[in-house]
Parts: structure tokens; C-alpha cells; sequence
């Protein structure tokens, strides 16, 4: 089972910052990577699939880059709604599928 | 604009089997595979096991020999039952909809999430 890790666990920023996360998978998994936003009290929503593909709908300040065992997600400019916990999961090699354990972006 | 609901007790007994149905609205059921995905708390996403909508499904191999997922398209819905429920399956349940062919999937919808508690 591949294993997902997230860092950091929490980012503080302010609106209008950029942000940086980060997930390592401890193999290879191409490009395979999925990112999903989640609030509390709500749905997870897809941000981004196939490491930089993004999502029908999401804004363009969100973007993903990496290949490999490396990935990152980026938030261009910090929007008051961007404040969230974000999880990564690898779709290469599965079932199962797993995820990270997230990185909250707080205020 | 596809929607999953998912219902179900939020209080299950130890030892007991927790049973949850997730009904989805805004687009059939064919040709795409729907799973079950939990988060504990303080955990992260866990992915329970999914159901093509044949009928066909696959587990995660931590939970197998508990997990029973089934599908009913004539009402759009799809079923987890999970049985001798301990603690640690204290969770956020939620129910998604693949996107894949069962090898390489993600999850483009997600409902909002059933909290089940194992407690006596």
C-alpha cells in the first residue's frame, strides 16, 4: 500500500499569500495524484487530478505540479474561502487508494 | 449536478453492524463505479471498498473480511454494511463517485458525510 505523506500539517497564512503543500508518495506513482479541498460540515470537493489537471470550475489560482514520488499544490493568492484542510491521494496503484493525512490552511 | 446523500443511524453498538445507504441524484448510476471512504478521528481518509453499478465490488483488504457493499440502481442507491463494529470504527462515513475504470480512480462528487459512533 502506498503511503501518502502531507507536509505541513498546518500552513498559517493571510489572504492574498501564496501557498505551498506538499505530498511525497513512498513510491512512484507517475502522475497520478488527486488534491481535494474540504471544509468543515461539507463535502470534500476535487480540486485537481492527474497532478495538474484541474477540476471543472475550480479557479485558476489553484494549481499541482510534481511527477513521481513529489507533488506540490498551489494556491496562487489566498482567498478568504481558500481556508481548508487539503488532502492529497494517490490513482496510480489501487485498490486501495490512499490519501494523506492533510495540511489545514488557516488564518 | 450529481448529488450523493447519505443516510444512516449515527449511534451503532459494539459488536453490532453498522448499515448506511447512499442515494444519488442528478445522473444515472451506469458506467461508473461508487465507493465508501471513512475518516476517524484525527485520521486521515481511509477508503472502505466500492461498487460498479453490475453489482461488482472490491474492499480494501484492511477491512474485507467486515465489509459488504451493494448496489440497487433501480433507486439509485447504494448500500455499506460493515459488522462487528468496534471503537475504532468511530467515523466520518462518506460516499463518493469514482472517476476511473476501477484501476486509477479519484473522486469527482462526495457526499457530505454520515458521523457513526460505536458506543454502548
Amino acid at each position: 500500500e502506498i503511503v501518502m505523506t502531507q507536509s505541513p500539517a498546518t500552513l498559517s497564512l493571510s489572504p492574498g499569500e501564496r501557498a505551498t503543500l506538499s505530498c511525497r508518495a513512498s513510491q512512484s506513482v507517475n502522475r497520478n495524484v488527486a488534491w481535494y479541498q474540504h471544509k468543515p460540515g461539507q463535502a470534500p470537493r476535487l480540486l485537481i487530478f492527474g497532478a495538474s489537471t484541474r477540476a471543472p470550475g475550480v479557479p485558476s489560482r489553484f494549481s499541482g505540479s510534481g511527477s513521481g514520488t513529489d507533488f506540490t499544490l498551489t494556491i496562487s493568492s489566498l482567498e478568504s474561502e481558500d481556508f481548508a484542510v487539503y488532502y492529497c491521494q494517490q490513482h496510480d496503484l489501487g485498490p486501495p487508494w490512499t490519501f494523506g493525512l492533510g495540511t489545514k490552511v488557516e488564518f | 449536478q450529481v448529488q450523493l446523500q447519505g443516510s444512516g443511524p449515527g449511534l451503532v453498538r459494539p459488536s453490532e453492524t453498522l448499515s448506511l445507504t447512499c442515494t444519488v441524484s442528478g445522473y444515472a448510476m451506469s458506467t461508473y463505479y461508487w465507493s465508501w471512504i471513512r475518516q476517524s478521528p484525527g485520521k486521515g481518509l481511509e477508503w472502505i471498498g466500492h461498487v460498479y453499478y453490475t453489482g461488482t465490488t472490491t474492499y480494501n483488504p484492511s477491512l474485507k473480511s467486515r465489509i459488504n457493499i451493494s448496489v440497487d440502481t433501480s433507486k439509485s442507491q447504494f448500500s455499506l454494511k460493515l459488522a462487528s463494529v468496534t471503537a475504532a470504527d468511530t467515523a466520518l462515513y462518506y460516499c463518493a463517485r469514482n472517476r476511473g475504470s476501477g484501476v486509477r480512480d479519484y473522486f469527482d462528487y462526495w457526499g457530505q458525510g454520515i458521523l457513526v459512533t460505536v458506543s454502548s
